[in-house]
Formats: C-alpha cells, sequence, structure tokens
C-alpha cells in the first residue's frame, strides 16, 4: 500500500531534549516536507526536500533541522525542544516539487513540556 | 496569505449532495484549483484538482466557473464519513508548498 509513515505518532516530552521524528515514504517520490499544524495557524511548511541531499528552509524553520540521505526518509530534528513547538506535525511527500497530489503522513502530536 | 475565501462551516444531510465553494478571484492563468480534506486531525487527504474543465474522479467532481474566479466541490452522495475540513487551494508554491487556508468545516448530519 502506497503510504507515508511517521513516528512516533505522539510524544511527550520536556525542554531540551533532543528528539527525532521520523518520516518515511515507500512511493519513490523525490519531493518530502514537513508541516506542522497549529489552532489559529493553520498547517505552515517547516522544511522541504526537493532530491536526495537537497534541503531547504520553509516558512517556520526556526528550531527544526533535517536530513535526506535517503530517498525514502525524511526525519525532522529537533535539537532543544521547547514549549513553543507543541504541536501537530505531518510530513508530505509527492511525485516532484509542485505535482498535483501530495501524501501526507497520519501526524505526530508532540507535547514539549 | 492564503488566495482563497471559503465559507467557515457548512451542514449536509446525510445522502445528499455536498457542495463547497471556493472564491479565488485572483487566480492566475497557470494556476490549479487543488482540494483537500483533514479529517479530525488525519493527515490532509488530496481529493481533486482542475485548471479550467470540470472535473470528476470517484470522490468527487469539481466545477470551476468560465472566469476561473471561483469553484465549487461537490461530493454528490455525503456520507457521515465526509465530514471533514475542506481546504481550497490555488497553486502550489515553486517551494513545492500547499497554501492552507481555514478550511470549511463541513458537517454531514443523520
Amino acid at each position: 500500500e502506497a503510504q507515508v509513515t511517521q513516528n512516533p505518532r505522539y510524544l511527550i516530552t520536556v525542554t531540551g531534549k533532543k528528539l527525532t521524528v521520523t518520516c518515511s515514504q515507500n512511493m519513490n517520490h523525490e519531493y518530502m516536507s514537513w508541516y506542522r499544524q497549529d489552532p489559529g495557524l493553520g498547517l505552515r511548511q517547516i522544511y522541504y526536500s526537493m532530491n536526495v541531499e537537497v534541503t531547504d528552509k520553509g516558512d517556520v524553520p526556526e528550531g527544526y533541522k533535517v536530513s535526506r540521505k535517503e530517498k525514502r526518509n525524511f526525519p525532522l530534528i529537533l535539537e532543544s525542544p521547547s514549549p513553543n513547538q507543541t504541536s501537530l506535525y505531518f510530513c508530505a511527500s509527492t511525485r516532484q516539487g509542485g505535482y498535483n497530489e501530495q501524501f501526507f503522513g497520519p501526524g505526530t502530536r508532540l507535547t514539549v513540556l | 496569505d492564503a488566495k482563497t475565501t471559503q465559507p467557515t462551516s457548512m451542514d449536509c444531510a446525510e445522502g445528499r449532495a455536498a457542495n463547497l465553494p471556493c472564491n479565488h478571484s485572483t487566480i492566475s492563468g497557470n494556476e490549479y484549483v487543488y482540494w483537500y480534506r483533514q479529517i479530525h486531525s488525519q493527515g490532509p487527504q488530496y481529493i481533486i484538482h482542475g485548471l479550467k474543465n470540470n472535473e470528476t474522479n470517484e470522490m468527487a467532481s469539481l466545477i470551476i466557473t468560465e472566469d476561473r474566479k471561483s469553484s465549487t466541490l461537490i461530493l454528490p452522495h455525503a456520507t457521515l464519513r465526509d465530514t471533514a475540513v475542506y481546504y481550497c487551494i490555488v497553486g502550489i508554491s515553486n517551494t513545492g508548498k500547499l497554501i492552507f487556508g481555514q478550511g470549511t468545516t463541513l458537517q454531514v448530519k443523520p
């Protein structure tokens, strides 16, 4: 089944404790991206990757890192999480940047205390 | 910086057609109209897209006015599982970003 998977789905952590949210797709898509969703602010793009080893900042990249060493994986790294990063995170992928249909993962709900 | 305007919420009776409007008066000639939906905090799901002509797939129909300044998403026989937030999106940025507005919350009622 074609899908985007994220792990963990739920995470409660404390300020400053490094964490990684994994994202994997099995559709051989070149383009992957991360969004966060907050009440009243909608979905905002954090980082995106046009292809392996190519990443770039979205609208809200502060406090996040990403890497794209393999085509299928695009982990989101929070080196020193803070409470304002409490949010619902979505990974998305598509065949190419600008392609019509994007596939979203199920989401990761992160709480930073 | 969403380029669309949608009603905040709508109700629809189960089994009836749900017609969700979207205004996009500043759409450019080469920009597509996309519709996604999000069911209760799940990942957004692609529904349909179109440029000028009306489009239909197994999920929905998309009607775009001749001047392209507005469109309507039609769910022909709404079910309770269609209760969701529906997003009308115009264009994709050159970074591949989808610009989600506030969307329309569709409540399908028995």
